[in-house]
């Protein structure tokens, strides 16, 4: 156990429908991380936070994914209109640090499928 | 542009030879180097890093890494392997420069390990 904190584990949805994951990042970690992990892949980044401001988000983040960090804690991140594709295990890092990586601790993920 | 490339897809070894999982990247600057392992249905642990310094890094579980910039590689080894560490490795480079600060995974070594 990392001390990141994934919920839910897994998550069965109907093709359209929204879901959303949560992420508690370790307490004082200021740097927060989605990554997308589809079978026999390494993971892909999709967003990145510091603190509460998103710095970063990858073209594989569609307009159906959103995500936020209020407060700079916890994450959430949000899947609209869910499609087939989008079935695969959502990774969450963090870690503390300013300026370049670090090391990034990861959630257990959250595994997506879409029916 | 940044790319991590592992070469062997999977590799089975016994249990009590040595193991080398293959790592190359592709960076413009000195990079940051990681080795991740993922059990299955898991998120990912860091085995060790590779920041500056020694080339030669020690990590968890008595893996080891040797960075090579002339070969542009960072490979994994182990002298002797157990059946516990039958799991999906992964090699990662630091992506960082301005906003951006994430990982770019390689697609992943899979280790069967026979008795």
């Amino acid at each position: 156990d990392t001390g990141v904190s994934q919920n839910p584990r897994h998550k069965i949805t109907k093709r359209g429908q929204n879901v959303t994951f949560r992420c508690d990042p370790i307490s004082e970690h200021n740097r927060l991380y989605w990554y997308r992990q589809t079978l026999g892949q390494g993971p892909e980044f999709l967003t990145y936070f510091q603190n509460e401001a998103q710095l970063e988000k990858s073209r594989l983040l569609s307009d159906r994914f959103s995500a936020e960090r209020p407060k700079g804690s916890f994450s959430t991140l949000e899947i609209q209109r869910t499609e087939q594709g989008d079935s695969a295990m959502y990774l969450c890092a963090t870690e503390q640090g300013i300026g370049v990586v670090t090391e990034a601790f990861f959630g257990q993920g959250t595994r997506l499928t879409v029916v | 542009a940044q790319s991590v490339t592992q070469p062997d897809i999977h590799i089975t070894v016994s249990e009590g030879a040595s193991l080398e999982l293959r790592c190359n990247y592709s960076y413009g600057a000195t990079p940051y180097l990681f080795w991740y392992v993922q059990s299955p249905g898991q998120g990912l642990q860091l085995l060790l890093k590779y920041f500056s310094g020694d080339t030669l890094v020690q990590g968890i579980k008595g893996f080891e890494a040797e960075f090579k910039r002339s070969q542009s590689s960072f490979n994994l080894r182990k002298p002797s392997v157990h059946w516990s560490d039958a799991a999906e490795y992964f090699c990662a480079v630091g992506a960082r420069g301005g906003a951006t600060n994430k990982l770019i995974f390689g697609t992943g070594t899979l280790l069967a390990v026979q008795p």
